[in-house]
């Protein structure tokens, strides 16, 4: 179990760019999630998949937003045209997908907007 | 719509002084309740949880009961230590088809000194 992964750790870009998160699960797990942690505050949630299909999404993911899941592996999560206000830390995280299995978060992305 | 409330942080305690972390929450039905933890520089683990009204958690020392006519689940810990210092945060899953859709609190920050 060599837990949740994402890449980069870090990434700063200038308003109006396109940036671009990958998340790898752990590799069994057939559900993932990603969150957006703002600070001082908790994780929200964006949208999961189950496998490669997307399976519920939040109001929070505008239409700038789309997240990917092609194999049912690992997934990415797109911002276009990025805004001061998506400055934030996003989280991914993976579960078995089998009943009430928990929830292995990854060490998140954070994304600084200048 | 559902969420989760944290008591104010952060908390300050000494090696050894007991812990309590106030979580109250508004949910519609029978939610199950949380509460994940983030040491520093890693990702949120979960620490315990709870599925059905007056269950108690527990995991290395850390309680927490579901109590549904006070719509709470307190964390407390006896004999906090120098290396439970991180964030806590609850959380609820409000039922409907993904176990890893959950609404967590605004976090709370616990510094222990030696």
């Amino acid at each position: 179990d060599t837990g949740v992964s994402q890449d980069p750790r870090h990434k700063i870009t200038k308003r109006g760019q396109n940036v671009t998160f990958r998340c790898d699960p752990i590799s069994e797990h057939n559900r993932l999630y990603w969150y957006r942690q703002t600070l001082g505050q908790g994780p929200e949630f964006l949208t999961y998949f189950q496998n490669e299909a997307q399976l519920e999404k939040s109001r929070l993911l505008s239409d700038r937003f789309s997240a990917e899941r092609p194999k049912g592996s690992f997934s990415t999560l797109e911002i276009q045209h990025t805004e001061q206000g998506d400055s934030a830390m996003y989280l991914c995280a993976s579960s078995l997908g089998q009943g009430k299995s928990p929830l292995h978060f990854g060490n998140g992305t954070r994304l600084t907007v200048t | 719509g559902n969420s989760v409330t944290q008591m104010e942080g952060p908390v300050t305690l000494s090696e050894e002084a007991f812990l309590t972390i106030n979580c109250t929450y508004t949910a519609t039905g029978y939610p199950s309740l949380f509460w994940y933890v983030q040491y520093p520089g890693e990702g949120l683990q979960l620490l315990l949880k709870a599925t059905k009204a007056d269950d108690k958690g527990s995991n290395k020392g850390f309680e927490a009961t579901y109590r549904k006519e006070t719509t709470s689940f307190h964390l407390e810990k006896g004999s906090v230590q120098v290396s439970d210092s991180a964030v806590y945060f609850c959380a609820l899953w409000a039922g409907g088809t993904s176990y890893g859709k959950l609404t967590f609190g605004q976090g709370t920050i616990l510094t222990v000194h030696p």
